[in-house]
């Protein structure tokens, strides 16, 4: 069954440095996805990207974030000076048409600043 | 440090039962809704979904019921087995827009 993938699985930043999270969406879908979900509590729309910009994005996504389709696979979310409070799980989604169905997630990435 | 976040609330079944888990959504826009499964350390995973021209859809084991007139959605999962145990998330989206609004989760508990 095609999946969405992320890496790392894992990361720790200090605070203040950049992090590029990674992820492979899945071949033949158009629509990207970024969510986050801090310990605890629900998971939180970031940014929607098609044909290459940013569709919709929430009031979270503010001027530190930033998503980037650099070739035909990868699709990469960028926090360019992180804070403790961007600690949380980043989940990566995909989707074959506008609106589902589904949305197929990936495994996320735990990202941890320190 | 101590993490503070929200209470889920918990429904513990024996396996066999059937289980019934509620969503409350709030804006009556929403035309399209989805239920996910997340386990411990992994992403969400899509079971169901359904549009609001409909108010029931079934899957293997699983049933959504839509009642858009008290903005309610429920997802039955009959025969419930321990590997059903897990947070249950329903989510969702305006026609006008892109994003999910994920609801705050149940955790199911399957006992043998």
């Amino acid at each position: 069954e095609p999946e969405v993938t992320q890496t790392p699985s894992h990361q720790v930043t200090q605070m203040g440095q950049e992090v590029i999270l990674r992820c492979v969406p899945i071949s033949n879908h158009l629509y990207f996805y970024w969510y986050r979900q801090i310990l605890g509590q629900k998971v939180e729309f970031l940014v929607s990207f098609y044909n290459n910009e940013i569709s919709e994005k929430s009031e979270i996504f503010d001027d530190q974030f930033s998503v980037e389709r650099p070739d035909g696979s990868n699709f990469t979310l960028k926090i360019r000076s992180t804070k403790l409070e961007d600690s949380a799980m980043y989940f990566c989604a995909s989707s074959e048409m506008d609106r589902g169905p589904g949305y197929t997630f990936g495994s996320g990435t735990r990202l941890t600043v320190v | 440090g101590e993490s503070v976040g929200l209470h889920l609330p918990t429904l513990s079944v024996q396996e066999g039962d059937n289980s019934i888990i509620n969503c409350a959504y709030s804006n009556s826009a929403s035309d399209y809704f989805i239920w996910y499964k997340q386990e411990s350390g992994k992403g969400p995973q899509f079971i169901i979904d359904i549009r609001s021209n409909m108010d029931k859809r079934q899957g293997q084991r699983v049933t959504v019921l839509l009642n858009k007139t008290v903005k309610h959605l429920s997802l039955q999962i009959a025969a419930t087995q321990p590997g059903d145990s897990a947070v249950y998330f329903c989510a969702e989206n305006v026609n006008s827009g892109y994003a999910l609004n994920f609801g705050k989760g149940t955790s199911l508990l399957v006992t043998p």
